[in-house]
């Protein structure tokens, strides 16, 4: 499978700052990445699909100006929490897929958000 | 409509003991279905996946899941539990073959005692 990290692995911050977090596929040209958010003690919830040099597709209730999504290249992409706020804290997991295994997703190790 | 159940939201074995997760699902199609294991803090780790090959299906670790149409489960077993499967499992559904997205389970938070 598919070895994916993520960059930082955990960041703390204060209320109305911007940060961003890197999703990288180390060894796997991938098509599609997924951004989730996981609250403690719950499943992931899925925030937005994101295509190689396609704008992202946000699900339902996720705020596109506040969370930027950048796909340039087939191993990266970037999700920015844009003016944070304390409810943005949670873990948040990248994942990818590509032409080569369409169905199954790769995660990474997630991020930790804390904002103060 | 799809939909993923994960019957038991906390199992506890004992070390050395089986270990049965189980999981439900709905779908309208032939789907291709996946559990996956979360350590503390840790992102999600593919254990097995089942896409219309054999039935029991065999992962890593020494886990399998053996995929029933009549029942429509995907149950998770190994034979003998280890102190370092303490994790949450995750079933996975993924509706329509080829297509990439997910329908998460609620999650199954395993112990194991000493």
């Amino acid at each position: 499978g598919a070895v994916v990290s993520q960059h930082p692995s955990w960041v703390i911050c204060k209320s109305g700052t911007s940060v961003k977090i890197e999703c990288r596929s180390l060894d796997f040209q991938a098509t599609t990445m997924f951004w989730y958010r996981q609250f403690p003690k719950q499943s992931l919830m899925l925030m937005a699909t994101s295509n190689e040099g396609s704008k992202a597709t946000y699900e339902q209730g996720v705020e596109k100006d506040k969370f930027l999504i950048n796909h340039a290249s087939l191993t990266l992409s970037t999700l920015t929490v844009t003016s944070a706020h304390p409810e943005d804290s949670s873990f948040y997991i990248c994942s990818v897929t590509g032409e080569a295994s369409t169905d199954t997703q790769y995660f990474g190790p997630g991020t930790r958000l804390t904002v103060l | 409509a799809q939909s993923v159940t994960q019957l038991d939201s906390h199992v506890s074995v004992s070390e050395g003991t089986p270990v049965l997760l189980r999981c439900n699902y709905s779908s309208s199609y032939s789907p291709s279905l996946f559990w996956y294991v979360q350590h503390p803090n840790k992102g999600l780790q593919l254990l097995l996946k089942y896409t219309s090959a054999a039935t029991l299906v065999k992962g890593i670790n020494g886990f399998e899941a053996e995929f029933k149409k009549s029942e429509t489960s995907f149950h998770l077993t190994k034979p003998s539990a280890h102190m370092s499967d303490a994790a949450e499992y995750f079933c996975v559904v993924s509706p329509v073959r080829g297509t990439y997205k997910y329908i998460f389970g609620t999650g199954t938070r395993l112990k194991v005692l000493a």
